[in-house]
């Protein structure tokens, strides 16, 4: 299995354009999970699906953000317009099953807004 | 979910035992154990979990002790590959209401 992948690696754009970030994660798992990681904030928790339904977005910085899995092998998170405080490493995770915590990581997507 | 408290830092000798370890005093009975590590520019990576015994498998060790407050992980011969922030987390099983979150974890050095 290629494991969960995120495109693109690596991310550059301007202050106020749409970015989207996408996700396909390992075939069977039935969770997804987006996350983003900051020096200053660490490792944050953005949104969480369950079988392609939004469980809680409660982590979801404001309205820019929007999250999407349309079906079982993808899903994208989108930020439009895009900010410079939205720099950051963004990786999606996929687990299989609700009785456990073992969570699979993608290499993540570097996002530097200019 | 329980809260845990690791130290910020740690380092260790190429080829020794690397112990790092957690405390999680107000953990409940359902609670389980997760070990995961981030490895630089990589995402986390799951290690190991465990509930009430110890654990083992190819990554490490998991020691947890009998009152479960605190743990230890071990990686019984630390190569300069083990450098990297480790994550404890306690966690309920199956809990769809809360999610998985990390806090600061403890970045091992594993020193030539």
């Amino acid at each position: 299995d290629a494991g969960v992948i995120q495109s693109p690696r690596h991310e550059v754009t301007e202050m106020g354009q749409e970015v989207t970030l996408r996700c396909k994660p390992i075939s069977g798992h039935n969770s997804l999970f987006w996350y983003r990681q900051t020096m200053m904030r660490g490792l944050e928790l953005l949104i969480y699906f369950n079988n392609n339904v939004p469980i809680d977005d409660s982590g979801m910085p404001e309205d820019r953000f929007s999250a999407k899995m349309p079906n079982a092998s993808f899903s994208t998170l989108k930020i439009q317009p895009s900010e410079p405080r939205d720099s950051a490493v963004y990786f999606c995770a996929s687990k299989q099953g609700s009785y456990n915590e073992k969570l699979f990581f993608g290499s993540g997507t570097q996002l530097s807004v200019l | 979910d329980a809260k845990t408290t690791q130290p910020t830092s740690m380092d260790c000798a190429e080829g020794r035992a690397a112990n790092l370890p957690c405390n999680h005093s107000t953990i409940s009975g359902n609670e389980y154990v997760y070990w995961y590590r981030q490895i630089h520019s990589q995402g986390p990576q799951y290690i190991i979990h465990g509930l009430k015994n110890n654990e083992t498998n190819e990554m490490a060790s998991l020691i947890i002790t009998e009152d479960r407050k605190s743990s230890t992980l071990i990686l019984p011969h630390a190569t300069l590959r083990d450098t990297a922030v480790y994550y404890c987390i306690v966690r309920v099983e199956g809990n769809a209401g809360n999610m998985l979150t990390f806090g600061g974890g403890t970045r091992l050095m594993v020193k030539p």
